[in-house]
């Protein structure tokens, strides 16, 4: 079956650096979707992208869907210790009605 | 707008006693309904999905079972706990297939 890679597992940066997450995906996904956990709640959901090479923004956010549809990446400028949280891509697996969420990237910003 | 209930917040549960996780949405209908179980500091995994009243599949063989007796409600329930059975359990929904999910705020549940 399909499955979404994540890395790095955790990251800790100093507030104001950048930090990047990159998901892969063994297949070619139809879509992607990032969503960010903060600590103790839910996940929420961020973004989709749909097509090759895609790009998106929200504000300091950028998401990005490589060329191929196998990878995806979310970079975030100059960190902000409300960016703290898990950040989770998901892609479609098998079939229309579920997803396989990656095993997140920890995100810890020191002030 | 729509909005998802889901209780109760925590659950401390000794081990062989059963279990039922109740998950209802407001505001819209035919959602699909999921149950993700999150292991501390671990990624979330699908234990069960519906796509309308009565259809359950299920996606990891174990002692927990899911039912959809309405069209906005979602129990997942066991009649026997496990150690294992400890986690983070999230509810969510989607308006169909490949759309953006929405969480409940999760019940924490530890076995004893």
């Amino acid at each position: 079956g399909q499955q979404v890679m994540q890395i790095p597992q955790y990251q800790h940066v100093q507030e104001g650096e950048d930090f990047t997450t990159y998901c892969n995906s063994s297949t070619t996904l139809s879509n992607i979707q990032w969503y960010k956990q903060r600590p103790g709640g839910h996940p929420v959901f961020l973004i989709q992208l749909v097509k090759s090479g895609e790009v998106k923004k929200q504000k300091r956010l950028t998401f990005q869907f490589g060329e191929a549809k196998k990878n995806s990446s979310l970079h975030i400028t100059a960190t902000q210790t409300t960016d703290v949280g898990t950040y989770f891509c998901a892609g479609p697996w098998d079939n229309f009605n579920k997803f396989y969420f990656g095993s997140g990237t920890k995100l810890n910003v020191k002030p | 707008s729509q909005t998802i209930h889901q209780w109760p917040a925590t659950l401390v549960q000794p081990v062989g006693s059963p279990l039922s996780l109740e998950c209802t949405v407001e505001g819209t209908s035919n959602p699909n309904l999921y149950w993700y179980r999150q292991a501390a500091g671990r990624g979330l995994q699908l234990l069960f999905y519906s796509v309308g009243i009565g259809q359950i599949s299920s996606e990891v063989p174990q002692n927990l079972s899911a039912s959809r007796p309405q069209d906005r409600q979602f129990i997942l329930s066991s009649k026997k706990l496990l150690l294992s059975d400890s986690g983070f359990y999230l509810c969510a929904w989607s308006v169909g297939g490949h759309q953006p999910q929405h969480f409940g705020d999760g019940t924490r549940l530890s076995i004893l």
